[in-house]
């Protein structure tokens, strides 16, 4: 099956500084990737829908110029987060969608847990 | 506006069979998906459903009434390992997938 990476798998960082969230499909070409959130014992929240070579959708909520999304290539899309706070401390899990004539389903990424103190 | 509705948490002892359900309101239809989350960890693929009927895969096996605006996801001979969370999605008019709540399952010996 299809394998999306990301990394790093957690991170700890300081209020006020950046993180950036590496998203990478293996073995498949990704026209569309997503990025989603999701905080303990609650399901995911679509923050963005991520396009090869366009600017990347934003859910209503959600900020843009902090989850700043980039879709460079093929294989690649990143997510940072811009001056993190506490309350960005989230699980961030991407995922790639397989265009291939079947169900197209989402294939996930292990996701990242940032903690910010 | 959208909607997905599936029950919070369920109940089941191990070797059992449980049935999941989840029934949906949104723009248009192009099909459901049923994905399982361990605690912790990213979604896995279960099934996909874009015809009416029984979709069978295993111990997994999943159903959908169009019509209805209904499925169910079923796993037979349960184990340990099935605790986990699944989440039902369905995919609107856009062809953006519209997530439920999420199932929690808890089984017991």
């Amino acid at each position: 099956g299809a394998v999306v990476s990301q990394h790093p798998s957690w991170v700890i960082c300081k209020s006020g500084t950046s993180v950036k969230i590496e998203c990478r499909s293996l073995d498949f070409q990704a026209t569309t990737m997503f990025w989603y959130r999701q905080f303990p014992k609650q399901s995911l929240m679509l923050m963005a829908t991520s396009n090869e070579g366009s600017k990347a959708t934003y859910e209503q909520g959600v900020e843009k110029d902090k989850f700043l999304i980039n879709h460079a290539s093929l294989t690649l899309s990143t997510l940072t987060v811009t001056s993190a706070h506490p309350e960005d401390s989230s699980f961030y899990i991407c995922s790639a969608e397989v265009l291939a004539g079947g169900p197209n389903e989402q294939f996930f990424g292990p996701g990242t847990r940032l903690t910010v103190l | 506006g959208q909607n997905i509705d599936q029950p919070t948490e369920m109940t089941a002892t191990e070797g059992a069979i449980v049935q999941i359900n989840c029934t949906y309101q949104t723009s248009g239809f192009n099909g459901l998906f049923w994905y399982q989350q361990h605690a912790g960890e990213a979604p896995t693929f279960l099934s996909y459903n874009v015809l009416d009927g029984l979709e069978e895969k295993g111990r997994f096996s999943s159903f959908l009434s169009r019509s209805k605006g209904y499925s169910y996801l079923l796993l037979k001979e349960l184990q340990m390992k099935d605790s986990a969370s699944y989440l039902c999605a369905v995919k609107d008019s856009n062809y953006q997938l519209i997530w439920g709540a999420g199932t929690k399952l808890i089984i017991k010996p």
